[in-house]
């Protein structure tokens, strides 16, 4: 049974770019979540989702952020017009109800 | 609310040293509780975990029991090796709505 697969592992992009990041949960999870981790800082809690669902996004700025679980494929986190404080490691991690979260090894933005 | 907080770093020990890194909650019901580890240039692994009072999770020489009257969840093992050099974090998901919470995370480095 493969891990959590998150795509691509290390992404650089140009002020103003988007970003688009990919999870694929583990097999028959159904619950997703999106994690930020800054340079000697723990991790921030994003957004949590459900098949088709956003159940809470209580973590996610407001603007330029935007979280997806499709019926069909993987998640998505996508950052529009990047600034460079939104360079991080993003980690997404997946589970069946009321279990552990697996986490995937995480994709390391670089805005320049 | 939800919370958890843990054991300031940065822990530096030498090889076989004991380890204690300390983890308090704050929670509505009984959660679950959780630490993970984390090592460079990857993502969380689940290290152990707890489902109910005075549970005791265990692996790889790792311990820690679930206290419900102190709150606690600290972290021990007896004798560290070199290759536990990592990042620990503690957790709990809530009793319901499948939500997860982090402490900051605890740097441990082991020197032989």
């Amino acid at each position: 049974n493969a891990g959590v697969m998150q795509n691509p592992r290390h992404l650089v992009r140009r002020r103003g770019q988007e970003a688009r990041l990919r999870c694929s949960p583990m097999k028959g999870h159904s619950h997703v979540y999106w994690y930020r981790q800054l340079p000697e800082e723990g991790l921030k809690f994003m957004v949590y989702l459900q098949k088709e669902n956003i159940i809470d996004e209580s973590g996610m700025p407001k603007e330029r952020f935007s979280a997806e679980f499709p019926k069909e494929g993987p998640s998505i986190l996508r950052i529009q017009q990047v600034v460079r404080g939104d360079s991080a490691a993003y980690f997404c991690a997946s589970s069946p109800a009321n279990s552990p979260l697996h986490f995937g090894n995480g994709t390391r933005l670089t805005v320049t | 609310g939800n919370s958890v907080t843990q054991m300031e770093g940065p822990v530096t020990l030498s090889e076989e040293a004991f380890l204690t890194i300390n983890c308090t909650y704050t929670a509505t019901g009984y959660p679950s509780l959780f630490w993970y580890v984390q090592y460079p240039g990857e993502g969380l692994q689940l290290l152990l975990k707890a489902t109910k009072a005075d549970d005791k999770g265990s692996n790889k020489g790792f311990e820690a029991t679930y206290r419900k009257e102190t709150t606690s969840f600290h972290l021990e093992k007896g004798s560290v090796q070199v290759s536990d050099s990592a990042v620990y974090f503690c957790a709990l998901s809530a009793t319901t709505g499948n939500q997860f919470y982090f402490g900051t995370g605890t740097s441990l480095t082991v020197i032989p």
